[in-house]
């Protein structure tokens, strides 16, 4: 059981708006910055979302991130096939002997 | 532009020590004092942080592998490394290195390697 929460799948159809959430707690998601990743099979996860709702160069502004308080959530609009991919949360926890956590991540189905 | 790539043998037999590196190229593994990191993915299952280490040699580890595991750094090769001993078929998994996007371990990793498969296997 990973300690960021995230649903398993989420599908939508070409031009929809998908969101996909991750929640936490207080020592991780309610103090401290959440990343996503977007990755593709056999490949390195991307840096989607940096810092809550920062955009990295290069990443098309139909990704958006939020947070608030204890959980956060990753925005699609447009969707588009390419999006088709596994997605994953990411915070630092604070109370955590394994500071670093990620969600079990989020299979994206393009319909 | 930076970028990342992790070395080592694909095929580690159980009970022995599984080494990688990786080698940071396009900028220095000490501008900006940024952390770097290892993260590995089990096949068919999510990223596990593993550990991370400061320029300077400051090493933090995942408190389930604390026991196993060395990351190292040699800035005159632009380069770090991880050790993990004793190692099993749950230790199977492709390996990332990657960097820390800010002077600070609670900041996330921003860019990654393209990972590598390890297999512990006889």
């Amino acid at each position: 059981q990973s300690v960021l929460i995230q649903p398993p799948s989420a599908s939508g159809t070409p031009g929809q708006r998908v969101t996909i959430s991750c929640s936490g707690s207080s020592s991780n998601i309610g103090s401290n910055y959440v990343y996503w990743y977007q990755q593709f099979p056999r490949t390195a996860p991307k840096l989607l979302i940096s810092r809550n709702d920062e955009r990295p160069s290069g990443v098309p502004d139909r990704f958006s991130g939020s947070k608030s308080g204890t959980s956060a959530s990753l925005a699609i609009s447009g969707l588009r096939s390419e999006d088709e991919a596994d997605y994953y949360c990411a915070a630092w926890d604070d109370s955590l002997s394994d500071p670093w956590v990620f969600g079990g991540g989020t299979k994206l189905t393009v319909l | 532009q930076l970028q990342l790539q992790e070395s080592g043998p694909g095929l580690v037999k159980p009970s022995e020590t599984l080494s990688l590196t990786c080698t940071v190229s396009g900028g220095s593994i000490t501008s900006n004092s940024y952390y770097w990191g290892w993260i590995r993915q089990p096949p068919g299952k999510g990223l596990e942080w593993i550990g991370s280490i400061y320029y300077s040699g400051n090493t933090y580890y995942s408190s389930s592998l604390k026991s196993r595991v060395t990351i190292s750094v040699d800035t005159s090769k632009s380069q770090f490394s991880l050790k993990l001993n004793s190692v099993t078929a749950a230790d199977t998994a492709v390996y990332y290195c990657a960097r820390h996007d800010y002077s600070s371990l609670s900041y996330g990793m921003d860019v990654w390697g393209q990972g590598t498969t390890v297999t512990v296997s006889s």
